[in-house]
This record gives structure tokens, sequence and C-alpha cells, in this order.
């Protein structure tokens, strides 16, 4: 079956601008989670949602970042007024439900604030 | 707060050679411990998991771990590697908070197989 898919796979910004990043989860997994890859770093957890609710927010780095989840699938992670600080990689995982701890990895966006 | 540290950002091997590659964790509670394997331009994939019962867990493509509660580790080992291993290897910790897993990784380990 299909794996998590991510798009796009590469995006190049000017700073200031917005951007959005897609998540399409495996399909039925309850659970949808986004972190951050900076160069260098390990994995920086961003945000989580169960159903299309997001009980945790604290990793999200400022209120630039948003995320939405709707119909329990899809998911949107927007960055308003990109900074340079922002380029990085956005993977997104999910898994079947909390009670499953095996996350599957989408391939990931390459943000690049210019 | 649980913190993943990955002592080794870089490790050179040759091929058929042994390999450890160590990871240390930080918790007061609980936890469940798990390496990813991100091989080139490609996504994050499960190499093994440990949850309870044996602290020896085996994974895929030969890959082993102990955890170790006294020391905190949970240390990823193959007794011969191949080129294809060739990939970089993250260590994760799982603790439960609110009824939600989340997890912390470590900054990774790039283990590079040479022939």
């Amino acid at each position: 079956g299909a794996g998590v898919s991510q798009s796009p796979s590469n995006k190049v910004t000017e700073k200031g601008k917005d951007v959005e990043l897609r998540c399409d989860p495996i399909s039925g997994h309850t659970a949808l989670y986004w972190y951050r890859q900076s160069l260098g770093q390990g994995l920086e957890f961003l945000i989580y949602f169960q159903g299309n609710s997001a009980p945790d927010k604290s990793g999200l780095p400022s209120d630039r970042f948003s995320a939405e989840r709707t119909g329990g699938s899809v998911s949107t992670l927007t960055i308003q007024r990109t900074q340079q600080e922002d380029s990085a990689v956005y993977l997104c995982a999910s898994s079947l439900s909390t009670g499953t701890y095996e996350q599957y990895f989408g391939p990931g966006t390459r943000l690049t604030v210019t | 707060a649980q913190s993943v540290t990955q002592l080794d950002s870089q490790v050179p091997v040759f091929e058929e050679a042994p390999v450890e590659l160590r990871c240390n964790y930080s918790s007061s509670v609980s936890v469940y411990l798990f390496w990813y394997v991100q091989y080139p331009n490609q996504g994050l994939q499960l190499l093994l998991k440990y949850l309870s019962g044996s602290t020896l867990v085996k994974g895929i493509n030969g890959f082993e771990a102990e955890f170790n509660k006294s020391q905190t580790s949970f240390h990823l080992r193959k007794p011969s590697v191949h080129i294809s291993d060739t990939a970089e290897y993250f260590c994760a910790v799982s603790a439960s908070k609110d009824n939600f897993n989340k997890f912390y990784f470590g900054s990774g380990t790039k283990l590079n197989v040479k022939p």
C-alpha cells in the first residue's frame, strides 16, 4: 500500500513569504506528527494530531507556525513570514494510533529560505 | 524533560567489521526505545524497538540493540556490516505524557561502510 507522502519535495522561497507543506498519511492512521530536521541536528518535534485535534503544540517554534488536519487525513503545516532559520527538512509521520508506537515517515519537504 | 544523546556523529568502518552505534537517554519515567535508519534520499524507517520484555532486541538487516536501564543506554550493534548499511541512524525515545507518546530523537550517527 501507499506510504506517507509529502509535497512539495523541495521548496525555495524568499524571506518573508508564506509557505504551505502538505502531508498525506497512510490510510487509516489516526495519529500524525510533524518534525523538523535541520542540518546536523536530530529530529525536532513540532506538533502531533490525533484525528483532527492537536493535543500537543508545544514544539511549534513560534506563532508563525501553524498546522491543521482535516477529515482525519491530510495535514498542512503553514509557515508565515518565513525566515532563513526556517530552512530545514520538514518530516511528517503517521501511526495507527497512540497505542501503536511505530511511526511511518514520509520522504520530507526540503525548505530553503533565501 | 527527555533527551537522547548519540555520542558519535560519524562512524567509518570497513565492510564485514563489527559496529556499535551508541545511544544514551535521560528519563525519569518508563520509556520505549527505537532505532530508525535513513538511507540516502529516503525517509526514516524503523530498525527495531524495545517496549518491554527481553532487553536484547533483534531488528531487520541483522541489527540488534540492548536496553541497559542502569546505564540508560540503548546501543545498536551489528557483527558484520555491508556496504548497503551505509546510512544515518537515529535513536529515539518515546515517553508517555497525557496518553500521548511523544518521541525524542537523537542527532543521528552517519555510518559509512568502506570496501
